[in-house]
């Protein structure tokens, strides 16, 4: 079973902070995604990445940045976190080609 | 553009009965879909995944058939449990990127 792993699980903020989130993958994916879950919502998709040191915008990307240093991590960045980026954030990863997404067990984000 | 879409945002069902949670789609490419279910304080997790046209796949009781006719791709199960109840997200690949997308979500409640 593939394994990612997403630091903190949990993480509070104040409006204006940097806030970097973390997703490690042991599985040799090439793709790896970060989306966003508002309470009892849909999965919005911020970032993606296809290979090592480059990313792709997803629908909702304002705001965040990504960053792919290897195949392995895949960061997410709030250069000035605010209010409305307060939700659990998912990384997954994926060998692409039609082929399931593996997701981490998420960070919850509060940014007050 | 490309996107998929849930029609119902909340179904409420007696167990023993059966469900269908809808799922449309467009695209420009060839479509490779997906239903994911998500537990209660959960990530999400594969259910199915669409095959071939008109052909049916099943998992734990629960089946779907990708039909391009009507670009529908409906998650039914024949009798459901309390167990059952989850979000149900269905999520669309764009086979260009490997972008993958998700529907808002269905809220699937079962009751005694």
């Amino acid at each position: 079973e593939a394994a990612v792993t997403q630091s903190p699980r949990s993480k509070v903020a104040v409006t204006g902070g940097k806030v970097t989130l973390s997703c490690h993958q042991t599985n040799n994916h090439d793709y790896m995604y970060w989306y966003r879950q508002d309470t009892g919502h849909g999965l919005r998709l911020i970032h993606y990445s296809y290979v090592a040191d480059s990313t792709e915008k997803g629908d909702i990307p304002d705001g965040y940045k990504a960053s792919r240093p290897s195949q392995e991590n895949f960061s997410l960045i709030l250069e000035l976190a605010s209010l409305s980026q307060t939700a659990v954030y998912f990384c997954a990863s994926s060998l692409g080609q039609n082929e399931r997404l593996f997701f981490g067990h998420g960070t919850k984000l509060s940014v007050l | 553009g490309d996107s998929v879409t849930q029609t119902e945002g909340l179904v409420t069902l007696t167990k023993g009965l059966p469900v269908m949670l809808n799922c449309t789609y467009q695209t420009t490419y060839s479509p490779f879909l997906f239903w994911y279910v998500q537990h209660l304080n959960e990530a999400p997790k594969l259910l199915l995944k669409s095959s071939t046209d008109n052909k049916r796949t099943e998992h734990q009781g629960f089946y779907a058939t990708l039909h391009k006719s009507s670009s529908s791709f409906h998650l039914q199960k024949s009798s459901v449990q309390l167990s059952d109840s989850a979000l149900y997200f269905c999520a669309l690949l764009f086979s260009n990127t490997n972008k993958v997308v998700f529907g808002t979500g269905t809220r699937l409640q079962v009751l005694p």
